[in-house]
């Protein structure tokens, strides 16, 4: 059983770009979630995507977007880049949407 | 609506000493509960979770939490640290809203362990 991967690990881009994080939830998970989690704070939830429709959302700008896929793999996609969108952004996927999630090793984006 | 207060950013220990992380949560529903450990450049690794079975929760590593409900309090206590306890301890918390539960996160205590 393969554990939550995200791709890539690091990623430097430049204000006002646009970025693509991916997602490989846990086999047999239908639900994945995004967070951002700048230096020194704790994990923010971005949305949460169960069986490829969102099921929740945080407080985040309509810039941020996100897909999941047919296998329950996820995309998160930022556009218009700020140099506060950077940010360790955690993927977490779980068998149902009210049981414990697993979490990724993140993506470390850094806007310049 | 739900929020988590860590008291404290930076805890500091001898090793063998009593860990205790300590952990305030408010919300207007029965709560989930849940410590989460972070190792430099890791993601985030379940530690113990409360979801309205037994107050006296026992996780992994050695660590256990106990929820009170009069104080709204969700400590995290070890009886001996080791030095490979070291990292950052995330207490959030959940509640079923509309059939997801999305937690919410403090914003951390950094443990440090002392040779």
């Amino acid at each position: 059983e393969t554990g939550v991967t995200q791709s890539p690990t690091h990623l430097i881009k430049t204000r006002g770009q646009q970025v693509t994080l991916r997602c490989s939830s846990q086999s047999g998970h239908n639900t994945v979630s995004w967070y951002q989690q700048a230096l020194g704070q704790g994990p923010q939830f971005i949305f949460q995507y169960y069986r490829e429709e969102e099921n929740g959302r945080g407080n985040f700008p309509p810039r941020f977007s996100g897909l999941q896929f047919p296998n329950y793999s996820s995309e998160l996609n930022v556009n218009a880049l700020e140099l506060d969108d950077s940010a360790l952004y955690l993927c977490a996927s779980s068998a149902d949407t009210n049981t414990e999630a697993f979490f990724g090793q993140g993506t470390r984006l850094t806007v310049v | 609506a739900q929020s988590v207060t860590q008291l404290g950013s930076h805890v500091s220990v001898s090793e063998g000493a009593l860990v205790l992380l300590r952990c305030n949560y408010s919300s207007s529903v029965p709560p989930y509960l849940f410590w989460y450990v972070q190792y430099p450049n890791q993601g985030l690794q379940l530690l113990l979770k409360y979801t309205s079975a037994a107050t006296l929760v026992k996780g992994i590593n050695g660590f256990e939490a106990e929820f009170k409900k009069s104080e709204t309090s969700f400590h995290l206590t070890k009886p001996s640290a080791h030095m490979s306890d070291a990292a950052e301890y995330f207490c959030a918390v959940s509640a079923a809203s509309g059939g997801s539960y999305i937690p919410t996160f403090g914003r951390g205590t950094s443990l440090i362990v002392h040779p």
